[in-house]
C-alpha cells in the first residue's frame, strides 16, 4: 500500500532563507508524486508533479522538487523563502489512488 | 482550459438542518470527482469519489451523502446536520486515465451551530 510522510507540521524560515519540506513516500510501484500549496481559506492548488521523466522537477512560484528513489524521498524546495510562501503545503503520491500528506504549515520570518 | 467552481463560498447552518452543497467542471468531459473535508487543524479527508454519473463511492461512513445528477456535476448532502460536519469542504477532479493528479475548487466553509 502507498503512503506520504511529511516530516515536521510546521516549519519557520526567515525571509530570504532556503525552505525545504520533507517528503517520503512508500509506493509498491514507481509512483506519481505531487506538491500542493494551500493558501488561507482557499483550495488546493497544484505547485509540481513528478511522472517518472526528469527527476528534478520545477514548478511555480520558485518551488522544485527532486525525486530520489534510493531514499524513497520527494523534498520540496526554494532557494529564497518570500512573505508570501506562507502557506500550507501538501505532499501526495499516486500509483492508482492519490494518498495525501498530512500537510506542512511554511512561517516566514521578516 | 478547465474551471472547477463551489458554492456557496460559505455557509452557516443550524444543527438538524439539511445541506446541498453544489460543484460544477467545465471544459472537461468524463472527469472522476471528489469531495474532501479539512477539520480545523487537520488534513484531508476524503469523504465521497465518482468515476460516473450515479456510480459514487464512499469512504468514510458518516452523516453525509453524494450524488452525481451529470457529468460534471457533484453534490454532497445531509438530512441532518451535526456539529461534527463544520469544516471546509473542498472538490475535486481529475482526468479518467493520468498520473492522478486533482484539482481543486475554491471550497466552502461550513459552520454548523
Amino acid at each position: 500500500a502507498q503512503s506520504v510522510t511529511q516530516l515536521g507540521s510546521h516549519v519557520s524560515v526567515s525571509e530570504g532563507a532556503l525552505v525545504l519540506l520533507r517528503c517520503n513516500y512508500s509506493s509498491s510501484v514507481p509512483p506519481y508524486l505531487f506538491w500542493y500549496v494551500q493558501y488561507p481559506n482557499q483550495g488546493l492548488q497544484l505547485l509540481l508533479k513528478y511522472t517518472s521523466a526528469a527527476t528534478l522537477v520545477k514548478g511555480i512560484n520558485g518551488f522544485e522538487a527532486e525525486f530520489k528513489k534510493s531514499e524513497t524521498s520527494f523534498h520540496l524546495t526554494k532557494p529564497s523563502a518570500h512573505m508570501s510562501d506562507a502557506a500550507e503545503y501538501f505532499c501526495a503520491v499516486s500509483d492508482n489512488k492519490i494518498i495525501f500528506g498530512k500537510g506542512t504549515r511554511l512561517h516566514i520570518l521578516p | 482550459s478547465q474551471t472547477i467552481h463551489q458554492w456557496p463560498a460559505t455557509l452557516v447552518q443550524p444543527v438538524g438542518s439539511p445541506l446541498s452543497l453544489e460543484c460544477t467542471v467545465e471544459g472537461t468531459s468524463n472527469p472522476n470527482l471528489y469531495w474532501y473535508r479539512q477539520a480545523a487543524g487537520r488534513g484531508l479527508q476524503l469523504l465521497f469519489y465518482s468515476i460516473g454519473i450515479d456510480q459514487i463511492s464512499s469512504e468514510v461512513p458518516q452523516n453525509l451523502s453524494a450524488s452525481r445528477p451529470q457529468d460534471r456535476q457533484f453534490i454532497l448532502s445531509s438530512k441532518k446536520l451535526l456539529l461534527s460536519d463544520s469544516g471546509f469542504y473542498l472538490c475535486a477532479w481529475s482526468v479518467r486515465r493520468g498520473a492522478g493528479e486533482q484539482y481543486f475548487g475554491p471550497g466552502t466553509r461550513l459552520t454548523v451551530t
